[in-house]
């Protein structure tokens, strides 16, 4: 069964610090990753995709994806209050169906 | 740009009643729509997916003849909720495949079954 891991948290981090979510997958053939934020009680909000190994830089976000070890990592620089969520990542399968495998997702604190 | 749209936002209704949420790309044309659901503090859960033109695939385990599902344009897909329980209470919510292959989520619909 194709999954997607990510630690439940909460991550507590320092406002101002880096914070830094990781996912992992199973589905080596997958091609395009993407993470979402989800504020309590809303919908899922994109923050970025990508699909080449490396880096991948927006804003204070920063999306890093290996390949070769299944892992896909979201960086957040100068960490805020407006950033405590639950961050999602979702990884399309290789099925071509579209339908995302989402980890259960990483709950961040940002301490003032 | 890539902006979904839901309504309504939040409905109450009476047991054994049905209700119908709508789901509108806003600004693009989606063929393929997804219909998840979210209990409180658990993860989204697929409930199915939306093609234009075309039968609405379910994910297992959920019954295609309690929620119905319709794709009648390239921007809007509705789920119906038939004879709604109590169990039923949840958060719904939509996403439309945009530019890229990417889901764009709208912003909820949040049920209670009386």
């Amino acid at each position: 069964q194709k999954e997607v891991e990510q630690n439940s948290g909460p991550l507590s981090v320092p406002e101002g610090a880096i914070a830094s979510l990781n996912c992992t997958y199973s589905d080596r053939g997958s091609q395009s990753f993407f993470w979402y934020r989800q504020y309590s009680g809303k919908s899922p909000e994109l923050i970025m995709s990508i699909y080449s190994n490396g880096d991948k830089e927006d804003g204070r976000f920063t999306a890093q994806l290996n390949k070769a070890s299944q892992y896909v990592s979201l960086l957040i620089r100068d960490s805020q209050p407006s950033d405590s969520a639950t961050y999602l990542c979702a990884v399309n399968p290789t099925s071509g169906t579209y339908k995302y495998i989402f980890g259960t997702g990483t709950r961040l604190k940002v301490l003032a | 740009g890539a902006v979904v749209s839901q309504h309504p936002s939040r409905v109450i209704c009476k047991s054994g009643t049905s209700v119908k949420i709508e789901c509108r790309s806003l600004d693009f044309q989606a063929t393929t729509m997804f219909w998840y659901r979210q209990f409180p503090k658990q993860s989204l859960m697929l409930m199915a997916t939306s093609n234009e033109g075309s039968k609405a695939t379910y994910e297992q385990g959920v019954e295609k003849d309690k929620f119905l599902i319709n794709h009648a344009s390239l921007t809007l897909s509705t789920l119906t909720v038939t004879s709604a329980h109590p169990e039923d209470s949840s958060f719904y919510i939509c996403s439309a495949l945009g530019l890229e292959k990417t889901q764009y989520f709208g912003p909820g619909t949040r049920l209670l079954v009386l």
